[in-house]
């Protein structure tokens, strides 16, 4: 089993839809988790971190559920321009503070 | 407002060279990483560092080695390089509770 799975998809909504996508990790210990957002050839970048007590940032919402092991993010309203791999991360900090990543979910917003 | 830097972005060599991707960062972060990243397999681990000259094998470090000299720069060096390194090349670091990486390193060997 992958320490961290996500769906790899393609997610194909339309413009204006709601989309969510869910990342599940195995490590219990795990305790710094993020959403990255990779456009096409080039490096992940930070979309927003994910905290306890859930977090949003405008049209973006990330949830952490612990007892279960998941982390989501959902996306509202969806734009052309949220094309994009969405990767999961987790950060490890007993073993040395080590990235595992999910496979990373395809999102295509189509017009 | 760069915190991690490839020193390549696009690389050619050829088959049988010795290749040096480098990768700095001025965040005074302990732990480096480098991973490849190739169609449908995701990024995948090659070797990791969580201190000056201290190196831990990832997932795929056949045919890498690595070098930390000095807290900020983290060497990936392909000894003899194949065509099937051909790959994006994505150095990361990291605190506590971040992670930055580098603008990726496209190698093609021919």
């Amino acid at each position: 089993r992958k320490e961290v799975e996500q769906d790899p998809g393609p997610f194909n909504v339309p413009e204006g839809a709601t989309v969510a996508f869910n990342c599940t990790y195995s490590n219990s210990a795990s305790q710094s988790f993020f959403w990255y957002r990779q456009d096409c050839r080039k490096e992940p970048k930070l979309l927003m971190s994910v905290y306890s007590s859930g977090n949003e940032d405008g049209r973006f919402t990330a949830q952490l559920n612990r007892a279960s092991q998941y982390i989501s993010l959902l996306i509202r309203d969806s734009k052309l321009s949220d094309s994009a791999t969405y990767l999961c991360v987790v950060l490890l900090p007993n073993a040395g503070n080590m990235l595992t990543f999910g496979g990373g979910t395809r999102l295509m917003v189509k017009p | 407002d760069v915190k991690v830097t490839q020193s390549s972005r696009y690389l050619v060599k050829r088959t049988g060279e010795k290749v040096f991707l480098e990768c700095v960062q001025d965040m005074d972060h302990e732990n480096m990483f480098w991973y490849r990243q190739d169609p449908g397999l995701g990024l995948r681990l090659i070797y990791f560092s969580y201190d000056v000259k201290m190196k831990e094998k990832g997932d795929i470090p056949e045919g890498y080695s690595v070098s930390r000299e000095k807290k900020e720069r983290f060497s990936l060096i392909l000894e003899s390089a194949s065509t099937n390194q051909t790959s994006m090349y994505l150095c990361a670091s990291t605190a506590y509770s971040e992670a930055f990486f580098g603008q990726g390193t496209r190698l093609t060997v021919v």
